[in-house]
């Protein structure tokens, strides 16, 4: 089955700075490339999403790329914000009627003052 | 709009009993999926239904179980609880009834002790 890589597990950056999340995925047949936020206490949040056909797409502060050739994709967050601090996790899915996503391990960002 | 909402939230159980968690997706999301989520094992897929059927299985063994009601409230059960089914569980709904994956919209999970 689909396996996605994470990293790295932990980022602190200062307010201001960009923060970049690095994903890799195994099956070359997925076509959907989610981002998800998670606050303390609460459920995921989709915050940006691509795919497969798309090289990249931004929204704001935030940008994803994917790479097909590489089976890479990442997350960049400029200016970051105290706010932005979450943990992040990747996703990739093989469509094809169904919401099966598969997770990356989660990326804990902290925003520092 | 109202979001996903599941109940309980908390909930302690001990070694060999069962569990049955509720989840009402949003208005007009046919789509339900549920997720584990633990800190060793990150997001694992359990299952998705769509229209009471389900579409999509993870790798869990057969304790883990749902459905999906024709207003497309979900529920899951695990049977015979082991203290490795400690976990946050989470709901998702999502519109999209095409080929193409949709955005899921979680609920805030419904944690789960096994004592």
């Amino acid at each position: 089955g689909e396996n996605v890589e994470q990293h790295p597990s932990t980022l602190s950056v200062q307010e201001g700075d960009s923060a970049v999340i690095k994903c890799t995925y195994s099956d070359s047949a997925s076509n959907y490339f989610p981002w998800y936020k998670q606050e303390l206490g609460k459920g995921p949040q989709l915050i940006i999403d691509i795919r497969s056909n798309v090289g990249e797409k931004k929204d704001q502060r935030i940008a994803v790329t994917l790479n097909k050739t590489a089976k890479h994709f990442s997350l960049h967050i400029t200016e970051t914000q105290p706010e932005d601090s979450a943990v992040y996790f990747c996703a990739a899915s093989l469509g094809g009627g169904g919401n099966k996503l598969t997770f990356g391990t989660g990326t804990q960002l902290k925003v520092e003052l | 709009k109202a979001g996903v909402t599941q109940t309980p939230r908390y909930l302690i159980k001990t070694r060999g009993q069962q569990v049955t968690l509720s989840c009402s997706p949003i208005s007009g999301h046919r789509s339900v999926s549920w997720y584990q989520q633990t800190p060793g094992q990150g997001l694992q897929f359990l299952f998705e239904y769509f229209s009471e059927t389900q579409r999509n299985k993870g790798n869990f063994p057969g304790r883990f179980s749902g459905r999906q009601f024709s207003n497309s409230r979900s529920e899951m059960n695990v049977s015979t609880l082991e203290l490795g089914d400690s976990a946050l569980y989470l709901c998702a709904s999502s519109y999209n009834i095409g080929g193409s994956t949709g955005e899921l919209f979680f609920g805030e999970g419904s944690r789960l002790t096994v004592l």
